[in-house]
């Protein structure tokens, strides 16, 4: 089936620097891709929609200009979490429908990136 | 979307079936029944899903009833791999796979 990559799968970073996260579809273009986080014991939250070659949509209360989305081709979304603290520890997870603008198919995840700020 | 309710957590005996509910009872005509399973610190897998007809594959089986409003996933045989949180998600027909809400789960422990 298709594949979603993501990298690194995991991270530790100091209180004010910046992450970058990357998510690749790795057999299959997708013209929107999705970022969720998932703190211990919850489950995932959608934070944004990754839209190629135009700006991404935010969910309610997640601050646009703190995870920053970039998605410059078909296969290659980034979330970067800028001026990262503790409280944004946590498992952040991609994924993208495959067909005709992912729609009636199945998701397909990334594996995942555990973020530790310290 | 439709919100969906399951148990919190189940147990199953290794080599046995495993049913995991889904109650879906404000579930609209043009949405389907997702099921997703997500391994301690993996990303959530696809597992199957299916619009009104009991579906089938190397996984699993959907049976979603007649009415629509609620739907059980079937692990034929239970193996110790198959310990994980399953999300049953409702997504309309005409949207991005990509894109769900997840809600709580049930945590199925499968035991020796």
């Amino acid at each position: 089936g298709a594949v979603v990559s993501q990298h690194p799968s995991w991270v530790i970073c100091k209180s004010g620097t910046s992450v970058k996260i990357e998510c690749r579809s790795l057999d299959f273009q997708a013209t929107t891709m999705f970022w969720y986080r998932q703190f211990p014991k919850q489950s995932l939250m959608l934070m944004a929609t990754s839209n190629e070659g135009s700006k991404a949509t935010y969910e309610q209360g997640v601050e646009k200009d703190k995870f920053l989305i970039n998605h410059a081709s078909l296969t290659l979304s980034t979330l970067t979490v800028t001026s990262a603290h503790p409280e944004d520890s946590s498992f952040y997870i991609c994924s993208a429908g495959t067909g005709i603008s992912g729609m009636n198919t199945e998701a397909f995840f990334g594996q995942g990136t555990r973020l530790t700020v310290v | 979307d439709a919100k969906t309710t399951q148990p919190p957590s189940m147990d199953c005996a290794e080599g046995r079936a495993a049913n995991l509910p889904c109650n879906h009872s404000t579930i609209s005509g043009n949405e389907y029944v997702y099921w997703y399973r997500q391994i301690h610190s993996q990303g959530p897998q696809y597992i199957i899903h299916g619009l009104k007809n009991n579906e089938t594959n190397e996984m699993a089986s959907l049976i979603i009833t007649e009415d629509r409003k609620s739907s059980t996933l079937i692990l034929p045989h239970a193996t110790l791999r198959d310990t994980a949180v399953y999300y049953c998600i409702v997504r309309p027909r005409v949207s991005n796979a990509g894109k769900s809400t997840f809600g709580d789960g049930t945590t199925l422990t499968v035991k020796p």
